[in-house]
């Protein structure tokens, strides 16, 4: 199956840490990527891999994956990391998660 | 650095074939997959397809008998044509860099990732 499940909502206190996870058959095989979308923007890559940041993402992103679920972690969020977080992985073609959308109070 | 270029049509009527060109421009056209997502109003990402510089591509199946994605590489470009749009293909189009790699180990895993985004395209289909 090419389906991603992530919870559509998630919430976070300024300063704490969030969990956003991601579930799919695919992510036995393919790490799960993630993106983060502003409103109007493109999605931008902050994960991806086994734990990868790329270039200009903070450290306080990391990713973690076991069996079929995969997550991302904000450790100390900051406004700023407000957005929608999508994971996406593929097996014969690409698959996107719905979405979550985050939070933070 | 990498950049990613769209343009094309941006409104169509019910019926006409979305047309659009992704132009990649400092870097290597080769090795990676070129991949077109799209996103309706309000709603999530969804993955169209991706063609490699060989030309060999895969299609989402639920957009398979519509979609065309085809390459230029004397031009760094490739395409996305849809053809026979309704109101459910309104969307904005991205066209986004795509790298597959594998890492061996006791089970092989792969990396899939997408690092590179065009700015976007609005394509609103209405009679």
């Amino acid at each position: 199956s090419s389906e991603l499940t992530q919870d559509p909502a998630v919430s976070v206190a300024l300063g704490q840490t969030v969990r956003i996870t991601c579930q799919g058959d695919s992510l036995r095989s393919y790490y799960a990527s993630w993106y983060q979308q502003k409103p109007g923007q493109a999605p931008v890559l902050v994960i991806y891999g086994k734990n990868n940041r790329p270039s200009g993402i903070p450290d306080r992103f990391s990713g973690s994956s076991s069996g079929n679920t995969a997550s991302l972690t904000i450790t100390g969020a900051q406004a700023e990391d407000e957005a929608d977080y999508y994971c996406n992985s593929r097996d014969t073609q690409g698959v996107f998660g719905g979405g979550t959308k985050l939070t933070v109070l | 650095q990498v950049q990613l270029q769209q343009w094309g049509a941006g409104l169509l009527k019910p019926s006409e074939t979305l047309s659009l060109t992704c132009a990649v421009y400092g870097g290597s056209f080769s090795g990676y997959y070129w991949s077109w997502i799209r996103q309706p109003p309000g709603k999530g990402l969804e993955w169209i397809g991706e063609i490699n510089h060989s030309g060999s591509t895969n299609y989402n199946p639920s957009l398979k008998s519509r979609v065309t994605i085809s390459v230029d590489t004397s031009k760094n470009q490739f395409s996305l044509k849809l053809s026979s749009v309704t109101a459910a293909d309104t969307a904005v189009y991205y066209c986004a860099r795509g790298t597959i790699t594998m890492v061996r180990g006791v089970k092989n895993y792969y990396y899939y990732y997408m690092d590179v985004w065009g700015k976007g395209t609005t394509v609103t289909v209405s009679s």
